[in-house]
């Protein structure tokens, strides 16, 4: 497999089940990313790993909490979500941090969440 | 802070014509990268086309094309010869000094016959 790789693409959740996406990149990039994508919003970065530690969290609900075991893997472990955190989430790698300004990013096809 | 300004909700462009999608920006940082990717329905965001700041020349990729006016602020993305997989959804981004892209709501362009 090459490319970002995100499972499940679909997820139906209760507000009370425990519940974790994954990402996995073949890139052998060392920057991973979550997104969140809602509906007519623009997307909104929650967390950077870069080296596999944690770079960035952006004031992210700790009901989110991300896991970065080694460069290759990026969890997203859910827990009482709420209806509003119903998105698109996106995974994305680059080869480095975006400080430069020239880092493309590589997106997965993203993770459908439904909280009930 | 960055912000990325999209105005365009919607567009509609026939097959074979040329479309231009409109992105503005502000940043306060002295190098910046502007980014545009296109998400088609099935959720994949997929990397278009990059501009560097300090660029002289305007970002060309096979039929992308970045019309880049940095004293305006507006790095617009052109399409020529539209072709109906070119349906989807278009996203102009912006890098700087931070680690992370900050992104535009989005335009939503349709492909007709």
């Amino acid at each position: 497999e090459t490319g970002v790789t995100q499972t499940p693409r679909h997820l139906v959740m209760g507000m009370t089940n425990k519940k974790s996406l994954k990402c996995e990149q073949h890139l052998g990039h060392n920057a991973m990313y979550w997104y969140k994508q809602s509906a007519k919003k623009p997307l909104e970065l929650m967390f950077v790993y870069s080296l596999e530690e944690r770079v960035e969290n952006n004031s992210v609900p700790s009901r989110f909490s991300p896991e970065c075991p080694n460069s290759s893997h990026l969890f997203l472990h859910l827990h009482t979500l709420q209806p509003e955190d119903s998105a698109l989430y996106l995974c994305a790698s680059s080869r480095g941090r975006v400080s430069s300004g020239a880092n493309v990013l590589t997106f997965g096809a993203g993770s459908r969440l439904t909280v009930l | 802070a960055q912000k990325i300004t999209q105005t365009q909700p919607g567009m509609f462009v026939q097959e074979k014509e040329a479309v231009t999608l409109d992105c503005t920006y502000d940043t306060s940082d002295p190098s910046y990268g502007l980014f545009w990717y296109k998400q088609p329905s099935s959720g994949e965001m997929i990397f278009l086309i990059y501009q560097g700041s300090y660029d002289q020349q305007n970002a060309t990729e096979g039929r992308y094309s970045l019309n880049f006016q940095k004293a305006r602020k507006s790095a617009n993305l052109v399409i020529s010869a539209s072709q109906l997989g070119d349906s989807a959804m278009y996203f102009c981004a912006m890098g700087g000094t931070a680690s992370k892209l900050t992104f535009g709501t989005g335009t939503r362009l349709q492909v007709t016959l």
